[in-house]
């Protein structure tokens, strides 16, 4: 089945610019979904299809996907964007089908 | 304003069985299809299971397929989850997740119900 490989923990001093990968096999053919769960609560939709933000999240938040990695990039980081973040694809291939989560990213803000 | 709802999780042992539901509301529910996550305690996210809309399309994560039974009742907005052979490694918290319409993102969760495998 399909791999999607996140680094375990990204720290970022606040103002400043935090990208977090996720890493699969041609993952630029498919489509990327991103979340952010803080401690204790449910995950929610930060960007989906690649790049795109659903309503309410702020415009800091943005992604990208080419080649074999897609990123998540927080720019103007803030204390409240510490948290994990899990990144998201429909795997179809024949041995297997159905959502597919990399291992998620701490983010810290130092 | 879109809500998912779980209960039904809890304590039981090794070898029992627990039915999990999810309450919808908010949006027209037979015209989503919906997932089951889970996260195990200081573990990532986890999928479970997906149904389509009509609930003619299952799918399971291997980890489960053969014990647990996903299904749908779209005159009652609600989602299920029979969970049966429960292991100590299904021990987790129990997500539903609507999927949106643009490219399978789930794009609206529960709050989640924790299911505690353990004699």
């Amino acid at each position: 089945s399909y791999v999607l490989t996140q680094p375990p923990s990204v720290s970022v001093a606040p103002g400043q610019t935090a990208r977090i990968t996720c890493g699969g096999n041609n993952i630029g053919s498919k489509s990327v979904h991103w979340y952010q769960q803080k401690p204790g609560q449910a995950p929610v939709l930060v960007v989906y299809d690649d790049s795109d933000r659903p309503s309410g999240i702020p415009e800091r938040f943005s992604g990208s996907n080419s080649g074999n990695t897609a990123t998540l990039t927080i720019s103007r980081v803030e204390a409240g964007d510490e948290a994990d973040y899990y990144c998201q694809v429909w795997d179809s291939s024949s041995d297997h089908r159905g959502w597919v989560f990399g291992g998620g990213t701490k983010l810290t803000v130092l | 304003e879109v809500q998912l709802v779980e209960s039904g999780g809890g304590l039981v042992q090794p070898g029992g069985s627990l039915r999990l539901s999810c309450a919808a509301s908010g949006f027209t529910f037979s015209s989503y299809e919906m997932n089951w996550v889970r996260q195990a305690p200081g573990k990532g996210l986890e999928w479970v299971s997906y149904i389509s809309s009509s609930g003619s399309t299952i799918y399971y994560a291997d980890s489960v397929k053969g014990r647990f039974t996903i299904s749908r009742d779209n005159a009652k907005n609600s989602l299920y989850l029979q969970m049966n052979s429960l292991r100590a490694e299904d021990t987790a918290v129990y997500y539903c997740a609507r999927v949106g319409l643009v490219r399978g993102e789930g794009d609206y969760w529960g709050q989640g119900t924790l299911v505690t495998v353990s004699s």
